[in-house]
C-alpha cells in the first residue's frame, strides 16, 4: 500500500531563511508526486508535481522539489522564505484507481515563517 | 486555470437536519470529483470518488448513508450530510478532475452542527 509521511509537522523559520519540508513516500508502483499549499480557510493549491522526466522539479513561489527514487523522497525546498509563505503543505502520492488518479496525503507540515 | 466553486462557504445547522454542499467545475467539465475531509490541523482524509452519471465509490469506513454524493453532471457535485450531529462538524473540500489528471481543489466549506 502506499503511503506518505511528512517528517516535520511544524518548521519554524525567519524571513529570508532558506526551508526544506521533507517528505518520504512508499510505493510498490510508478509514483506520482504533488506538493500543496493551504492557507487558512482556503482550499489547496498545487505548489508542483513530478510524474516523470526531470527529478528536480520547480512549481510557483519560488519552491522546488526533488525526486530521489533510492531515497524514495520528494523533499520540497525554497532558498529564501517570505512571510506570505506562511501556510499548510502537503504531500501526496498519486494512485491509479480505474480511470482516476486518487491522492494519499500526509498529515502536512505547518510552515512559519517570522520576521 | 480550471476553477472549482463550492457553495455554500460555512453553513451552521441544527442537529439532525440535513444539508448540502455543491460542488462546480467552473471553466471545464470533470469526468470526477472527489470529496474530502479535513479535521483541524490534521490531513484530507478521501470520502469518496465520483463519477458523472454512476454512483459513488466510498472509502472504508465512510458510511454513504449519511453522506450521499450525486454527480448529475460533468460540471456539477454534491455531498449531502443527512441527519447532521456534532462530530459531522468539519471541513469538507472538494475537487475535479479529467480522468487521471490534475485535481483542482475548491475553497471548502465549513460546516458546523450544533
Amino acid at each position: 500500500a502506499q503511503s506518505v509521511t511528512q517528517l516535520d509537522s511544524q518548521v519554524p523559520v525567519f524571513e529570508e531563511a532558506p526551508v526544506e519540508l521533507r517528505c518520504n513516500y512508499s510505493s510498490s508502483v510508478s509514483v506520482y508526486l504533488f506538493w500543496y499549499v493551504q492557507y487558512p480557510n482556503q482550499g489547496l493549491q498545487l505548489l508542483l508535481k513530478y510524474l516523470s522526466g526531470s527529478t528536480l522539479v520547480k512549481g510557483i513561489n519560488g519552491f522546488e522539489a526533488e525526486f530521489n527514487k533510492s531515497q524514495t523522497s520528494f523533499h520540497l525546498r525554497k532558498p529564501s522564505v517570505h512571510i506570505s509563505d506562511t501556510a499548510e503543505y502537503f504531500c501526496a502520492v498519486g494512485k491509479n484507481a480505474g480511470n482516476n488518479r486518487k491522492l494519499i496525503w500526509g498529515l502536512g507540515t505547518s510552515l512559519a515563517v517570522n520576521p | 486555470g480550471a476553477v472549482v466553486s463550492q457553495h455554500p462557504s460555512r453553513v451552521i445547522c441544527k442537529s439532525g437536519t440535513s444539508v448540502k454542499i455543491e460542488c462546480r467545475s467552473l471553466d471545464f467539465q470533470a469526468t470526477t470529483m472527489f470529496w474530502y475531509r479535513q479535521f483541524p490541523k490534521k490531513s484530507l482524509m478521501l470520502m469518496a470518488t465520483s463519477n458523472e452519471g454512476s454512483k459513488a465509490t466510498y472509502e472504508q469506513g465512510v458510511e454513504k448513508d449519511k453522506f450521499l454524493i450525486n454527480h448529475a453532471s460533468l460540471t456539477l457535485s454534491t455531498l449531502t450530510v443527512t441527519s447532521a450531529h456534532p462530530e459531522d462538524s468539519s471541513f469538507y473540500i472538494c475537487s475535479a478532475s479529467v480522468w487521471r489528471n490534475e485535481q483542482f481543489f475548491g475553497p471548502g466549506t465549513r460546516l458546523t452542527v450544533l
